[in-house]
C-alpha cells in the first residue's frame, strides 16, 4: 500500500496522559501535515513539514503538543497530558508540494475519559 | 480561518438524482481540491482544478471553477447510496497549507 498509514486507528486514554501518534507518508512527499477534525467540522490545520523542517504551527497547537519529523519521512505527534478537549479525528496528509493533490490517512480517533 | 466554505450543509436526494454542492472562497487560488469522507474515516482526494480551468470531468463527478465569482460547483450524476458521505472543498493558502470549508453532508435515499 502505498497510501498515507497512520497509526494507531483508535485510541482511548485517561486524561492527563500522554498519547503519541504516527503517520507514514507517501514515500515521495516532501510536505507533510496534521489536521485536527471534531464532530460535524472541517478539518483545522495544525502544522506541516516540508521535509524535515517545521514550517508552520497553528494557534490551535498549545504548548502540549508537539510534532516532529526526523530525517524527513515518518512523523509523529505527542500530545502531553491530554485533556477532554483534545478528544478527536487526527489526520496527516502529504504532498508534493504546495500545488498539487494532498493525500490523506485514515485518521486516528482519540478519545480522552 | 475558513478559506472555502461549502453550501449547503446538508443534502438528502433519491438514489438516482444528481447532487450538486457548492464552495466559495475568499482569496485567489492555483487551484481548487474536493475530498469525500465517509463517517468517521479519513478524507479520500477526488479531483483537483486549476485556475485556469473551467470544468473537469472524473467519472461521475464534474466539477465547475468560476475564479471570478471565488466559487466552484461539485456535481454528481446518477447518485448512488454509496455516495452518502460529507464532501469538502480545500485550497492552498499561501502555498503552504490547505484550508477546508465546513463540508456538505450528503444523504443518498434509497
Amino acid at each position: 500500500d502505498t497510501g498515507v498509514s497512520q497509526n494507531p486507528r483508535h485510541k482511548i486514554t485517561k486524561r492527563g496522559q500522554n498519547v503519541t501518534f504516527r503517520c507514514d507518508p507517501i514515500s515521495e512527499h516532501n510536505r507533510l501535515y496534521w489536521y485536527r477534525q471534531t464532530l460535524g467540522q472541517g478539518p483545522e490545520f495544525l502544522t506541516y513539514f516540508q521535509n524535515e523542517a517545521q514550517l508552520e504551527k497553528s494557534r490551535l497547537l498549545s504548548d502540549r503538543f508537539s510534532a516532529e519529523r526526523p530525517k524527513g519521512s515518518f512523523s509523529t505527534l505527542e500530545i502531553q497530558r491530554t485533556e477532554q478537549g483534545d478528544s478527536a479525528m487526527y489526520l496527516c496528509a502529504s504532498s508534493l508540494d504546495g500545488f498539487t493533490e494532498a493525500f490523506f490517512g485514515q485518521g486516528t480517533r482519540l478519545t480522552v475519559v | 480561518s475558513q478559506q472555502g466554505e461549502e453550501d449547503p450543509q446538508a443534502l438528502s436526494i433519491q438514489e438516482g438524482e444528481n447532487a450538486t454542492m457548492n464552495c466559495s472562497y475568499k482569496t485567489s487560488i492555483n487551484n481548487l481540491q474536493w475530498y469525500r469522507q465517509n463517517s468517521g474515516r479519513g478524507l479520500v482526494h477526488l479531483i483537483l482544478i486549476r485556475s485556469n480551468e473551467r470544468e473537469k470531468h472524473s467519472g461521475r463527478l464534474r466539477v465547475t471553477l468560476d475564479t471570478s465569482k471565488k466559487s466552484s460547483s461539485l456535481l454528481i450524476t446518477a447518485s448512488r447510496a454509496a455516495d452518502t458521505a460529507s464532501y469538502f472543498c480545500a485550497s492552498w493558502s499561501g502555498a503552504q497549507k490547505l484550508v477546508f470549508g465546513q463540508g456538505t453532508r450528503l444523504t443518498i435515499n434509497p
